[in-house]
């Protein structure tokens, strides 16, 4: 079945560096979501991408949609201890364009 | 104000004893869907609905039922719940369509099943 995951799992980064997120899928996405849940949250949407090659910038966050549209990334520029949280992917199900796969999510912390 | 209302938050059972997770959002939407959430697996569709009376499986919806009786309501009901269906849980909702459109979570339902 079709699988998505992220890396890392974990990032530790120190407040002012930079952060990077991978979401790389088995199979072609139509289109790719990015979600952000914070400690005790639940997810809440940041973006969509739906072109090859598009990048989009929200103030400090990058996001990337890979040219095969088989992966995506999401950089953070000089990080802030608000941007603690958990990252996750998401997109179209090979099995059903209604189904949803998340990717298994990056952890960030931000050590001030 | 726009929101998806999940009840219980927490919950803490014994195996073998029925129990509904109801889900309510009051934006209209057609599309509404279950997600559970483990540590390393991200989050994971158990069910979704389209739209009224129309239901289907997402990827692990053994253990699990679901119903659609209104367009604002999604139950989610464990008739025989197990230890390994302790997770994290959470409803959304979008407009239409599960991955072309933002979906809205719910605060989500901590169960624990002894």
């Amino acid at each position: 079945g079709q699988q998505v995951m992220q890396i890392p799992q974990y990032q530790h980064v120190q407040e002012g560096e930079d952060f990077t997120t991978y979401c790389n899928s088995s199979t072609t996405l139509s289109n790719i979501q990015w979600y952000k849940q914070r400690p005790g949250g639940h997810p809440v949407f940041l973006i969509q991408l739906v072109k090859s090659g598009e990048v989009k910038k929200q103030k400090r966050l990058t996001f990337q949609f890979g040219e095969a549209k088989k992966n995506s990334s999401l950089h953070i520029t000089a990080t802030q201890t608000t941007d603690v949280g958990t990252y996750f992917c998401a997109g179209p199900n090979s099995g059903g364009y209604q189904k949803v796969t998340f990717g298994t999510g990056t952890k960030l912390q931000v050590i001030p | 104000e726009a929101q998806v209302t999940q009840n219980p938050r927490y919950l803490i059972t014994v195996t073998g004893k029925k129990l509904t997770v109801t889900c309510s959002q009051n934006m209209n939407h057609e599309y509404m869907s279950w997600y559970r959430q483990d540590p390393g697996l991200g989050l994971r569709q158990i069910y979704y609905s389209m739209n009224v009376e129309v239901t289907d499986k997402g990827d692990v919806p053994e253990g699990y039922k679901v119903s659609r009786k209104e367009k604002r309501n999604f139950p989610l009901i464990l008739e025989s719940p197990s230890p390994n269906q302790t997770s994290l849980y959470f409803c959304a909702s979008t407009s239409h369509g599960g991955s072309n459109q933002p979906q809205h979570f719910g605060d989500g339902t901590r169960l624990s099943i002894l």
